[in-house]
């Protein structure tokens, strides 16, 4: 079984433009969650989508924005880049009702 | 405020000793931890979990830890291995939310000494 893939699996943008990163679940998992990495931070909590529908959203800006197809797999965007928003981005997808969550290698962000 | 604390950056262990990596968390609302161990340039991987109505889970060499009253778990690696060398990442969740948001600790760096 194929694991979460993630693309591009790294990018480079400049402030003020605006990306969108994909992410391919497990076949089967209906449950997909974005995270963001950074060296200060750690891994926070982005947003969590389920039948295409965002069930949760973590603390960050309207700027991130997120959504889920009916075949599960999602987007992520982020307008109006920032330095900061440079980080490696990581989905994760799990079955319905199961707390494990499985990553994918995730997207190295960098905003020059 | 964190609510999942690894309060060691790192820890430096001889190959077939074993290695404890310890975990913290505030919110008393949490219901299910993991493990993920995380090597660079990867994404985190799923190691053990273990429901709040348990107080220990093992699988192989490893085995987690949950007191529940201390709010502390810990992740015993035995023996360890030079593979075992990585980032391990504590999480937990609150089912009860009705989310499956994880919330992570910082990790704590493990290095096993051949």
């Amino acid at each position: 079984k194929a694991g979460v893939t993630q693309t591009p699996r790294y990018l480079i943008k400049t402030r003020g433009q605006q990306v969108t990163l994909s992410c391919s679940p497990i076949s089967g998992h209906r449950s997909v969650s974005w995270y963001q990495q950074t060296p200060g931070q750690g891994l926070q909590f982005l947003f969590e989508y389920f039948s295409e529908t965002q069930r949760n959203k973590g603390n960050f800006p309207g700027r991130f924005s997120g959504r889920q197809f009916s075949n599960s797999r999602s987007e992520m965007n982020v307008s109006t880049l920032e330095l900061g928003d440079s980080a490696l981005y990581l989905c994760a997808s799990s079955l319905e009702f199961s707390n494990i969550q499985y990553f994918g290698a995730g997207t190295r962000l960098s905003v020059l | 405020d964190q609510q999942v604390k690894q309060n060691s950056p790192s820890l430096s262990v001889q190959e077939g000793r074993i290695s404890i990596l310890n975990c913290d968390y505030t919110n008393s609302m949490f219901d299910y931890f993991l493990w993920y161990k995380k090597y660079p340039a990867e994404g985190p991987t799923f190691l053990i979990s273990i429901s709040s109505i348990k107080d220990k889970n093992e699988d192989g060499r490893f085995t987690v830890f949950l007191n529940k009253s201390a709010k502390h778990l810990s992740l015993h690696i035995v023996p360890s291995q030079p593979g075992d060398s990585a980032v391990y990442f504590c999480a937990a969740s609150n089912s009860g939310a009705g989310s499956y948001q994880l919330t992570f600790g910082k990790g704590t760096k493990l290095s096993v000494i051949p």
